[in-house]
């Protein structure tokens, strides 16, 4: 499939190792985040989401934490795997515009056999 | 398979022109997204759509425009393309904020 090409900021992880990636949002008034995967050629793929009257959900796998001191989400993948390569996003909506889901600008995560 | 359809998936055309793409949306979501996504940009939020109604906006160019129909496939129209406006443009369709299933997208090529 075709490269999105994006220039991106990579994490690097050695295969069956956990991965950690980081997303700064900007609107302190947003109230609902969620995490994308995009594998290449393909379109984005949800992942979990979490409620900011929660810091912490887990899912098969993943994990995500919010910090809504500092406005940060983060997505822990444990035992990262070959099929995890991929660009990943964080999203929110804002509270003032339910209708909108506002990207992030993305981290490359690549796995290492 | 996302169930979301998205057509034509590679477009190529000059400056000036006007190209139209389309998107079905998964059987029984009334919510149809679009989003374009380029180099340096990332995913742009372009405009939403419910049962027909366009409920938001993003920064999407004047000379760009949508429409859902009452059959709710979502059409996205380009107009006096330029250059700058090759990239991919995604669709995507939910039946609940939040949890947005993306077509594979249309490449848009401007020459």
């Amino acid at each position: 499939g075709e490269s999105v090409g994006l220039h991106l900021p990579t994490l690097s992880v050695q295969e069956g190792d956990n991965s950690i990636i980081n997303c700064a949002y900007s609107n302190s008034a947003s109230d609902y985040f969620i995490w994308y995967k995009q594998e290449s050629g393909k379109g984005p793929q949800f992942i979990i989401d979490i409620r900011s009257n929660m810091d912490k959900r887990q899912g098969q796998r993943v994990t995500v934490l919010l910090n809504k001191t500092v406005k940060h989400l983060s997505l822990q993948i444990a035992a990262t795997q070959p099929g995890d390569s991929a660009v990943y996003f964080c999203a929110e909506i804002p509270v003032d515009s339910s209708y909108k889901l506002i990207f992030g600008s993305g981290t490359r995560l690549l796995v290492r056999p | 398979d996302s169930g979301v359809t998205q057509t034509p998936k590679h477009l190529i055309t000059a400056t000036g022109q006007r190209v139209t793409l389309r998107c079905s949306p998964r059987s029984g979501d009334l919510s149809v997204y679009w989003y374009q996504q380029s180099l340096d940009q990332g995913l742009q939020f372009l405009i939403q759509y419910y049962n027909g109604e366009e409920r938001a906006k993003g920064n999407i160019l004047e000379r760009f425009s949508a429409q859902q129909f009452p059959d709710l496939h979502s059409e996205l129209n380009l107009s006096s393309l330029e250059l700058g406006d090759s990239a991919l443009y995604f669709c995507a369709s939910t039946l609940r904020a939040g949890e947005l299933f993306f077509g594979e997208g249309s490449r848009l090529t401007v020459l």
